[in-house]
């Protein structure tokens, strides 16, 4: 089993609807958990981190965590053209230094 | 606040040559790693320096590849001599304060071995 799994897509969304992007991890002991977004030639960009069980809103996104699934999630709102990239999902390791990371999730948002 | 910059941004050498990478950390962070992305793959940890101090190489493939941070702020990555598997971008993050904290990452170096 692969350490961080993501479904590669691509998800596409019309403009203005729910996107939601999955994420499974396989240690138990993790404790942070990242989403990045990705444009094509460009920096991972940190969008969201969340560290509790639960949701945290930020903005249009809002991140979902279960522990005890071992799954992690992140809903964009009102999705728009500009959201259109590759969304990298990253746990740290046990020590929390080193991250892991899916291998992303393409969303496509047609306007 | 200047992000983290890596240079060059693109590389193209032949096999046997050697490259150097380098990265600026965003100022402060004292946290600062190597990743690797090959091509079809996810983006993979090399190493870890605290300050100028290597804390985990772990993900080093192996010894063509040395990573050093001389007095704590930029770093270099060199590969000597480049093999055809080493094409990929390289990707530098850095991070402030304790463990667990988000890591911010640069463009990237986009290594061809021809």
């Amino acid at each position: 089993q692969k350490e961080v799994e993501q479904n590669s897509g691509p998800l596409s969304v019309p403009e203005g609807a729910i996107a939601s992007l999955n994420c499974t991890y396989s240690d138990r002991v993790s404790q942070s958990f990242f989403w990045y977004r990705q444009y094509s030639g460009k920096s991972p960009e940190l969008i969201m981190s969340i560290y509790s069980n639960g949701d945290k809103e930020d903005g249009r996104f809002t991140a979902q965590l279960n522990k005890a699934s071992q799954y992690v999630s992140l809903l964009i709102r009102d999705s728009q053209p500009s959201d259109s990239a590759t969304y990298l999902c990253a746990v740290h390791n046990q020590a929390g230094t080193a991250l892991i990371f899916g291998k992303g999730t393409t969303l496509s948002v047609s306007s | 606040e200047a992000g983290v910059t890596q240079f060059p941004s693109h590389s193209v050498i032949e096999k046997g040559q050697t490259v150097t990478l380098r990265c600026d950390p965003i100022s402060g962070h004292d946290n600062l790693y190597w990743y690797r992305r090959v091509m079809g793959k996810e983006i993979k940890f090399l190493l870890h320096f605290v300050k100028e101090s290597k804390q985990d190489e772990s993900g080093m493939p192996n010894n063509r590849f040395l990573a050093e941070r001389t007095g704590g702020t930029y770093s270099t990555l060199k590969v000597q001599p480049a093999e055809l598997e080493d094409s990929g971008v390289y990707f530098c993050a850095s991070s402030q304060g304790p463990i667990g904290q988000p890591q911010h990452f640069g463009d990237g170096t986009r290594l061809s071995i021809l």
